[in-house]
C-alpha cells in the first residue's frame, strides 16, 4: 500500500491564487520530499524537509511537516500557468538503507487557469 | 550535462516478447533506481542499485531483471512481457552519501504490451 497519500487528487485555481496540497503518511519517516511532474516528463525534485524540521521555504514554495499528525502540506503562492503539473510527496522511511526506501504518493493534479 | 537519459522513449511489445530498457546518468551518482508509474498508483519501486555491482528488489520486482553495467548505466529487462507490464518506466539516480538526497529522474519509457 502507498505510504503517502496526497489530497486533493485534483485542484483547479485561478492564476495568481495560492495552491495548497496535503500529504498524509502512515509510519515514522526520516524525511519527506515533494516532486513536480509535468505532463509526459520525469519527476523534478522541489524540496526536502527532514523529520526534525517543521517548515521550509524555497522561492514561492512553502512546506510544512507535522510528524504528530503524520502529514505535510505544500503551498505554492502566487500561482502561474507554468505551475500546472502533478505534485507528489515521497517519504524516506527510517531504516538502515538509503533512498531505496523512498515511497511515492499518488499525486495531486494541479491546474492553473489563466 | 544530460542528467539521466532513458532509451527508448516509446515501445510496443507483444505478449511474450522481451526487451531491455536502458538508463544512463552522468552525475557520478552511486545509487540508481527503476520505478513504474501507473494511473492512480503513484510510482512503485521495481529494483534499485545502491552502488556499482549491487542490486536489490523493490516493491514490485516480479517479471523484471536488472543489470548495473557500470557506475553510469542501469538496465531493466523484461524477459517475457505481459499486458500487466504496460506502464511508464522511470529511471532515477541519487547521491550516495546523504540520507534523503533528492532523486534525479529521466523522462521515462512508455511501454505498451498487447
Amino acid at each position: 500500500s502507498q505510504q503517502g497519500e496526497e489530497d486533493p487528487q485534483a485542484l483547479s485555481i485561478q492564476e495568481g491564487e495560492n495552491a495548497t496540497m496535503n500529504c498524509s503518511y502512515k509510519t515514522s519517516i526520516n524525511n519527506l520530499q515533494w516532486y513536480r511532474q509535468n505532463s509526459g516528463r520525469g519527476l523534478v525534485h522541489l524540496i526536502l524537509i527532514r523529520s526534525n524540521e517543521r517548515e521550509k521555504h524555497s522561492g514561492r514554495l512553502r512546506v510544512t511537516l507535522d510528524t504528530s499528525k503524520k502529514s505535510s502540506s505544500l503551498l505554492i503562492t502566487a500561482s502561474r500557468a507554468a505551475d500546472t503539473a502533478s505534485y507528489f510527496c515521497a517519504t524516506d522511511l527510517i531504516s538502515n538503507f538509503g533512498n531505496e526506501k523512498l515511497t511515492f504518493g499518488t499525486g495531486t493534479r494541479l491546474t492553473i487557469i489563466p | 550535462n544530460a542528467g539521466v537519459t532513458q532509451t527508448p522513449k516509446f515501445q510496443v511489445l507483444k505478449t511474450g516478447q522481451s526487451m531491455t530498457l536502458q538508463c544512463a546518468q552522468d552525475m557520478n551518482h552511486n545509487s540508481m533506481y527503476w520505478y513504474r508509474q501507473d494511473p492512480g498508483m503513484g510510482l512503485r519501486l521495481i529494483y534499485y542499485s545502491a552502488s556499482e555491482g549491487t542490486t536489490d528488489k523493490g516493491e514490485v520486482p516480479n517479471g523484471y531483471n536488472v543489470s548495473r553495467l557500470n557506475k553510469r548505466e542501469f538496465s531493466l529487462r523484461l524477459e517475457s512481457a505481459a499486458p500487466s507490464q504496460t506502464s511508464v518506466y522511470f529511471c532515477a539516480s541519487s547521491h550516495p552519501t546523504d540520507r534523503g538526497s533528492p532523486l534525479h529522474f529521466g523522462n521515462g519509457t512508455r511501454l505498451t504490451v498487447t
